[in-house]
């Protein structure tokens, strides 16, 4: 079935640091894939989404490029805040059938001043 | 902006009680979803409903049951709360399918079985 793998948390970088959290897939065929933040005490909100391949989302100073050849989706940012701190959840919609998302384990993150 | 509103964000109840965990949305989707997020377990979900009245199971439903009798409104039901049900409760919901299968989450409801 349909899998997501993220990079193991948690991740701790100084403030304006470089960030790239890592998640691959396994589906069929060519799933929409989502990113999505959980602020401290909070819900999970969207924090960007690619629907086909080649496509980059960005949202907030984050991007991430839907690379069908690696079946990957890696978050990156240029230079984080201590606002970014937030655990990171990499998603996958099923193309047909039940609406679940499939996440991935989610990452911590935490930013240092 | 989407809403989706858990009835309490933090809860103690006792072991075998029956405890019910309210949630309601305000953007008329059609689908809703109980998850469970666990250190280390991330988000498992527990059941999710597409219509009223209608529900699924999802990768944990044992221990629990749900409630949807209006479209607004999905209700997760522990009918005898154990300690190993201690957790973060989230309920999202959302519509449409693929790239339109955006889910909007409410704060989360901490329980606590003691």
């Amino acid at each position: 079935g349909d899998s997501v793998t993220q990079m193991e948390g948690p991740v701790t970088l100084s403030e304006e640091a470089f960030l790239t959290i890592n998640c691959t897939y396994t589906a069929t065929g060519y799933p929409s894939l989502f990113w999505y933040v959980q602020y401290p005490g909070e819900g999970l909100q969207l924090l960007l989404k690619a629907t086909k391949a080649d496509d980059k989302g960005s949202n907030k100073g984050f991007e991430a490029t839907y690379r069908k050849e690696t079946t990957s989706f890696h978050l990156e940012k240029g230079s984080v805040q201590v606002s970014d701190s937030a655990v990171y959840f990499c998603a996958l919609p099923p193309m047909r059938g039940a609406q679940k998302l499939v996440f991935g384990q989610g990452t911590r993150l935490t930013i240092n001043p | 902006d989407v809403k989706v509103t858990q009835s309490s964000r933090y809860l103690v109840k006792r072991t075998g009680e029956k405890v019910f965990l309210e949630c309601v949305q305000d953007m008329d989707h059609e689908n809703m979803f109980w998850y469970r997020q666990d250190p280390g377990l991330g988000l498992r979900l527990i059941y999710f409903s597409y219509d009223v009245k209608m529900k699924e199971k999802g990768d944990i439903p044992e221990g629990y049951s749900v409630s949807r009798e209006k479209k607004e409104r999905f209700s997760l039901i522990l009918e005898s709360a154990s300690t190993n049900q201690t957790s973060m409760y989230l309920c999202a919901s959302g519509s449409g399918a693929g790239g339109k299968n955006i889910q909007y989450f409410g704060a989360g409801t901490r329980l606590s079985v003691l």
